[in-house]
């Protein structure tokens, strides 16, 4: 069965800090890939997605991803993190089959310190 | 110019009485999903219809339902919701066609209290 394994579930930072989350899934098939970001009380927003091309990705407020088909991966990386990157991150799949689902991994909850 | 809607933004249901949750999307995406948010959790796939075809996730109980009777409107049943049962319910929607693939588009939620 598909699955997304998040191995940080909390990671704490200080500003300024540089972030790397990392994102396994287990689908040996064509995938899609997503990050999701969702900030205290809010609803899931997209960072960046996958869909093919340049393994490299680049999303909103300076979030890149990079794909890594050989292990299977797709961490979410940063330079400098701000206090308002605080949020819960969600690493997503979608596999192309015939039901072509879309599942989630645990999150990983940031916390970033002034 | 809300893409993907859910109602009611608040549901309180009674312990054991049917409850129902709906979403509708004006994306014409042909894949919709149900999600169930425990706080600080991840999004738990319930099931998700692709086109008229319903995908039940496997560890999903019984209590739930869904109904998709046209592209645009999909329906979440609680038969006997329990307290456990109390979350944030998320419909998204996303495009898969042949090759072509979009990502998912969340509605705001709808939270569900269970008293």
């Amino acid at each position: 069965a598909q699955s997304v394994s998040q191995h940080n579930h909390h990671v704490i930072l200080s500003e300024a800090a540089s972030l790397e989350l990392g994102c396994n899934y287990s689908y040996g098939g064509t995938v899609n890939l997503f990050w999701y970001v969702q900030y205290p009380g809010q609803h899931l927003q997209l960072l960046l997605k996958y869909f093919s091309g340049d393994p490299l990705v680049k999303g909103i407020k300076g979030f890149e991803a990079e794909f890594i088909k050989s292990k299977f991966s797709f961490n979410l990386r940063k330079p400098s993190v701000q206090w308002s990157d605080t949020a819960e991150y969600f690493c997503a799949v979608n596999e192309h089959s015939s039901a072509s689902k879309i599942i989630f991994g645990s999150g990983t909850r940031l916390s970033i310190r002034p | 110019d809300a893409m993907v809607i859910q109602n009611p933004r608040y549901q309180v249901t009674q312990f054991g009485k049917p409850v129902t949750l709906s979403c509708s999307q004006t994306l014409n995406h042909n894949v919709m999903y149900w999600y169930q948010q425990k706080s600080s959790q991840a999004p738990k796939l319930l099931f998700h219809y692709y086109d008229k075809d319903f995908n039940n996730e496997a560890d999903t109980p019984d209590n739930f339902q869904s109904r998709r009777p046209n592209t645009s409107f999909c329906f979440l049943d609680i038969r006997s919701p329990g307290l456990g049962d109390a979350a944030m319910y998320l419909c998204a929607t996303s495009r898969a066609l042949g090759l072509e693939r979009t990502e998912a588009f969340f509605g705001q939620g709808t939270r569900l209290t269970v008293v």
